[in-house]
């Protein structure tokens, strides 16, 4: 059974750069893309980014993109998210996550089955 | 960019079936994908592909797509489905890829 495993930093202080990897154990790196997802304290799910086992990437259109760095090490099964400049808008829960897509006759689809169990990280002064 | 529209709350009483919707332009390509969180914990994945169940998800979870709106069902739900439920899709529009979710459910089980 495929699980995900995050670490990284708990606590930064402004203009620093948040650092977290996801590692895969139990399952194949190929054939999925593999996300980062956030959720501020008491607020809904922001996904900020995914890569595939080339580094293919996309990133969240919006301003947070700028600032993001996802990157994949193979041969370690890992995946890693940079966060440059953090302010403390930026404190939330950190998830990793696999994701795959597809498509059926009519519709497409896409889906995230695995998720690692989160990193809480907080910006502050 | 695109969005997804849920109700921020809604109470259904133990036992009854209640529908959770999610409304945006993008569900009219893409199947919405349901999570389930509870306080404390990472989502789960309870609907995937309009109407599929991971492995270990009760059958009272269903789901079901029309137009640009999907919607999750729980028939007979249980005191152990209070929780926030998050719909999520994809979406490829404008030449950008992008994945969305929805601002989230609150379910209270009465």
């Amino acid at each position: 059974q495929v699980q995900l495993q995050q670490w990284g930093a708990g606590l930064l202080k402004p203009s620093e750069t948040l650092s977290l990897t996801c590692e895969v154990y139990g399952g194949s790196f190929s054939g999925y893309y593999w996300s980062w997802i956030r959720q501020p304290p008491g607020k809904g799910l922001e996904w900020i980014g995914e890569i595939n086992q080339s580094g293919s990437t996309n990133y969240n259109p919006s301003p947070l993109k700028s600032r993001v760095t996802i990157s994949v090490d193979t041969s370690k099964n890992q995946f890693s998210l940079k966060l440059s400049s953090v302010t403390a808008a930026d404190t939330a829960v950190y998830y990793c996550a696999r994701s795959l897509g597809g498509s059926s006759i009519y519709f497409y689809y896409f889906y995230m089955d695995v998720w690692g169990k989160g990193t809480t990280v907080t910006v502050s002064s | 960019s695109s969005e997804l529209t849920q109700d921020p709350a809604v109470s259904v009483a133990l036992g009854q079936t209640v529908r959770i919707a999610c409304q945006g332009d993008s569900l009219r390509r893409y199947y919405a994908s349901w999570y389930q969180q509870k306080p404390g914990q990472a989502p789960v994945l309870v609907i995937y592909a309009k109407n599929n169940r991971p492995s270990g998800i009760p059958d009272r979870f269903s789901g079901s797509s029309f137009g640009d709106t999907a919607s999750l069902t729980i028939t007979g739900a249980q005191a152990d489905d209070e929780a926030d439920y998050y719909c999520n899709s994809r979406d490829s529009g404008g030449n950008q890829v992008n994945v969305i979710f929805g601002g989230g459910t609150k379910l209270t089980v009465l």
